[in-house]
This record gives C-alpha cells, sequence and structure tokens, in this order.
C-alpha cells in the first residue's frame, strides 16, 4: 500500500483565492482526520470523519473552513477565502478499524501571500 | 482544552545516553496512548503505544511508561542516537474517537 497520499504538496496562493487539499486514504481505513501543524499550537485536528461520516468538527477555525468525504477513497479540505494566517502545513491521517494508531501523509504547506 | 500536554518544548541528549520524553492528560476516559516521531518536511510516523490497562510497553530502545494515578506517561529512548533526533508527539485516543495530540518535543541528540 502507498500510504495516505496528500496533494498538492506544496501550494501557494494569493489571499482571497480558493485552495483545494487532497487526500486518498489507505485502503480499507475507515476513520479519516484532517490535522493543521503550526508552531504555536502543535498538531491541531480540524476534523474527523468515521465511514465517510462527519463526526467531529468543533477545530474547523472558521466558516471559510469545510471538508467532505464523498467516498471512502477521497475526501477534500477547502479554505474559501484564503488569509495569510492560514498559511500551514495541513496533515490527513487515516486509521484502520482494529487499531488505535493513525498514519499520516507527507502534508500539504500552505502559503498564502 | 488541551487535554494531552507535552511541558517540554526541547530537550538535548548526549548520544549512548538515555532520552525521556514525558506526556500529562487530563482525560481519564483515554483507552490508548501513542507517541509519534517527526521528521521536517514529512509526516509523523507512529513509533508505539500503550493500553490503558499496562503500565509499560517496550519495543527495541523505545519504552513507554504510564502512571494512571499520576495521568503521566514517558517515553524513554535507550540508547538514544544521533537520527532520533526529531519532533516527538504524545497522543492519546478514546477508541472510536478523535486522536488528539501534544504540542511536541524537539529532540537533539548530540554526538
Amino acid at each position: 500500500d502507498a500510504g495516505v497520499i496528500q496533494s498538492p504538496r506544496h501550494e501557494v496562493t494569493e489571499m482571497g483565492q480558493e485552495v483545494t487539499l487532497r487526500c486518498k486514504p489507505i485502503s480499507g481505513h475507515n476513520s479519516l482526520f484532517w490535522y493543521r501543524q503550526t508552531m504555536m499550537r502543535g498538531l491541531e485536528l480540524l476534523i474527523y470523519f468515521n465511514n465517510n461520516v462527519p463526526i467531529d468538527d468543533s477545530g474547523m477555525p472558521e466558516d471559510r473552513f469545510s471538508a467532505k468525504m464523498p467516498n471512502a477513497s477521497f475526501s477534500t479540505l477547502k479554505i474559501q477565502p484564503s488569509e495569510p494566517r492560514d498559511s500551514a502545513v495541513y496533515f490527513c491521517a487515516t486509521r484502520g478499524r482494529r487499531s488505535p494508531e493513525a498514519f499520516f501523509g507527507q502534508g500539504t504547506r500552505l502559503t498564502v501571500v | 482544552d488541551q487535554q494531552v500536554k507535552q511541558n517540554s518544548p526541547s530537550l538535548s541528549v548526549q548520544e549512548g545516553r538515555i532520552s525521556i520524553l514525558n506526556c500529562d492528560y487530563t482525560n481519564s476516559m483515554f483507552d490508548y496512548f501513542l507517541w509519534y516521531k517527526k521528521y521536517p518536511a514529512e509526516g509523523p510516523t507512529f513509533l508505539i503505544s500503550i493500553s490503558s490497562i499496562k503500565d509499560k510497553n517496550e519495543d527495541g530502545r523505545f519504552t513507554v511508561f504510564l502512571n494512571k494515578s499520576a495521568k503521566h506517561l514517558s517515553l524513554h529512548i535507550v540508547p538514544s542516537q544521533p537520527g532520533d533526533s526529531a519532533v516527538y508527539f504524545c497522543a492519546a485516543i478514546k477508541y472510536g474517537n478523535k486522536l488528539v495530540f501534544g504540542a511536541g518535543t524537539i529532540l537533539r541528540v548530540k554526538s
């Protein structure tokens, strides 16, 4: 298995533009997490899905952020409109039914200028 | 509400010596505790875990200790190697629920 695949690896965009981050989970994993890493807050959970259903989105900072999981093979995190303070590394992680550990993708480094 | 706390932002250790990374938690309902290691420009990678019903788990050079009465866990790395230099995250989970992370500790192993 190729592991959790995130795209793009790097994204530079102008303030006000829409940004879409993508994640392909490990096949068979039923939980998916979106995290944001910043110097100030470490690894911050934004939202997580179980069986494609959003369970907890209390970490989503504002209405500008939205996430979807239309099927078991794909999830997106969208920021519209983007702002400079959204600049961070965004990670997707997935977990199987029988294990507590989650496996992370390589992350997307987002820079909003 | 920070349920998992790593109070030491960084730790510096000499090669060959023991590294001890600490973590405190507030939620007594957590079922598992995990440690992740992260290198720059990479995603965190799972290192070792411990069930809440145990007090020790060992995997090679890595041992995790859990003290439930103190709501404290620690990761011991013996002997420390330069390749262990990374950010270490403590995490906790109530099974079926979300995985909550601490802020991380930067470990530097000097040769």
